[in-house]
């Protein structure tokens, strides 16, 4: 059964630590590998990863993809109580034209002042 | 400018109701998706539309009722919905229906059936 699994599930920290958010999948067809926050809404986009293992960067987060250990990982340093929300890891799979996501559990981040 | 835009952000229908949630995007997208969200669960797919057709339907029961009028606007019809559709509904579109898309979200509508 395809299946994206998340951890930690939930973790808490003091602002200006750095965090690392893992993500694993085991699914057919993989194609691509999508970072969301969530707040108290939809859920905002943040990276898109392929098998390339290219790492992806905007400001205080990174991501990176490894194909050989079907898993990501977001980093974000000098975490700051804006970066509290629900993290979604989701996996882009299936043939060329279906575009479906299987969606993690999601990471809840809370970050302390 | 990634913006998708969803209509009512909040609704309250009785089960006898019949309601539509709207969704619309300007970016040229050509596939446009309906995910519902319930608490502390991640976006679970119902529709996927490609090119104004009918792609994936996850399954979904027949109270639940998509159409897309044309490439920019995306509905969801409700009609004679239970109390445990209550949730929030997402709407998402992304340039085409193809695996390397990036697929953005609209703020979503809460929907609450009494």
């Amino acid at each position: 059964e395809d299946k994206v699994v998340q951890s930690p599930l939930s973790l808490v920290v003091h602002e200006g630590d750095t965090v690392t958010l893992n993500c694993s999948y085991e699914v057919t067809n993989f194609r691509s590998l999508l970072w969301y926050k969530q707040e108290k809404k939809a859920p905002t986009f943040l990276f898109m990863l392929t098998s390339s293992g290219i790492e992806k960067k905007s400001g205080r987060l990174s991501s990176i993809l490894d194909k050989k250990e079907l898993s990501s990982i977001l980093n974000i340093t000098a975490t700051q109580t804006g970066d509290s929300a629900i993290y979604l890891c989701a996996v882009v799979w299936g043939s060329s034209n279906t575009g479906k996501l299987i969606f993690g559990q999601g990471t809840t981040l809370q970050v302390k002042p | 400018d990634t913006e998708v835009t969803q209509t009512p952000k909040h609704l309250v229908m009785g089960m006898t109701n019949k309601k539509s949630l709207k969704c619309e995007q300007h970016m040229g997208h050509r596939a446009m998706y309906w995910y519902k969200q319930k608490a502390k669960k991640p976006p679970e797919l119902m529709f996927v539309y490609s090119y104004e057709k009918l792609s994936i339907n996850e399954s979904v029961p027949s109270r639940f009722s998509p159409e897309c009028p044309n490439s920019s606007l995306l509905n969801l019809h409700l009609h004679a919905l239970q109390p445990e559709d209550s949730a929030l509904y997402l709407c998402a579109s992304s340039p085409g229906q193809g695996t390397g898309n990036t697929i953005y979200f609209g703020e979503g509508s809460w929907l609450t059936v009494v």
